[in-house]
C-alpha cells in the first residue's frame, strides 16, 4: 500500500448525478494532485493542491470541483458529468509540489458515466 | 512540443526471460525521468528516478539507463516474473528556470505481458 487512499474504488453515475471521490494520503506530504487517466492517452493533470492552495488548474471543465480542506484530503466533487468523463481517476501526493518531488498514487477511482 | 514515446506498444515474453523497454523523449532541458509500474487497475508505483546527469539507476531486477545526449532511455528487467505483468511508464519532468514545474511529461506505456 501507498500510502495514499481513495474511496469508492468504482463508481457508476448517471450524467445527473452528484457525486464526490475522496483522497487521503498518509505521509505527511504538502501537496496532492488530481489525475485522469482515459484509455490510450497518458496521464491528464487535472488539479494541483500546495499547503491546501489550488496552485494548479489544467483547464478542467467546471463540472469537475476540487476541495482540499487540509493536507492530508483531496475531494473531486462531480455533476452533469458527459459519458467522455468515464476514466481513471488517480490521486498522488508529494512533500512538496513540483516536478522535482516523487508522487506517490493511490489505487484509483474507476468511473463510469452512464 | 514536450513529449514522450514509449516502445514497443505492447510486449509478451516467457518467464524467467529478460527485456528492454524503450522510451524516447523530446524534453529539453528536463531535471528528471522516471520510470513508474502500473498494475492493471491500480495507481503508478514508482520505480527509478534519474537526473539528468545519472547514467543509470538499479532497483532489483529493473535497471534504468539514460542517455540525454539522444535524449533515450531504456528499463531493462532481468529474469522476469509473472508478477512483472504491468504497463510502465515513462515520464518526464521538465527543468524550468522560472521556478517548479508541476507538470510532468507522461508516455502511453508499454503494457508488458509474462507469460508461464
Amino acid at each position: 500500500e501507498t500510502g495514499v487512499t481513495q474511496t469508492p474504488r468504482h463508481l457508476v453515475m448517471g450524467m445527473t448525478n452528484k457525486k464526490s471521490l475522496k483522497c487521503e494520503q498518509h505521509l505527511g506530504h504538502n501537496a496532492m494532485y488530481w489525475y485522469k487517466q482515459s484509455a490510450k492517452k497518458p496521464l491528464e493533470l487535472m488539479f494541483v493542491y500546495s499547503l491546501e492552495e489550488r496552485v494548479e488548474n489544467n483547464s478542467v471543465p467546471s463540472r469537475f470541483s476540487p476541495e482540499c480542506p487540509n493536507s492530508s484530503h483531496l475531494f473531486l466533487h462531480l455533476h452533469t458529468l458527459q459519458p467522455e468523463d468515464s476514466a481513471l481517476y488517480l490521486c498522488a501526493s508529494s512533500q512538496v509540489a513540483g516536478g522535482a518531488y516523487e508522487q506517490y498514487f493511490g489505487p484509483g477511482t474507476r468511473l463510469t458515466v452512464t | 512540443k514536450n513529449q514522450v514515446e514509449q516502445s514497443p506498444q505492447s510486449l509478451i515474453i516467457l518467464e524467467g526471460k529478460n527485456c528492454t523497454l524503450q522510451c524516447n523523449y523530446t524534453v529539453s532541458p528536463f531535471s528528471n525521468l522516471r520510470w513508474y509500474k502500473q498494475d492493471t487497475g491500480r495507481g503508478p508505483v514508482s520505480l527509478t528516478i534519474m537526473t539528468f546527469s545519472e547514467n543509470t539507476k538499479s532497483n532489483g531486477r529493473y535497471t534504468a539507463t539514460l542517455d540525454a545526449d539522444t535524449k533515450q532511455s531504456s528499463l531493462h528487467i532481468t529474469a522476469s516474473q509473472l508478477s512483472d505483468s504491468a504497463s510502465y511508464i515513462c515520464v518526464v519532468s521538465p527543468f524550468f528556470n522560472a521556478g517548479n514545474n508541476r507538470k510532468l511529461i507522461w508516455g502511453l506505456g508499454t503494457s508488458l505481458a509474462v507469460n508461464p
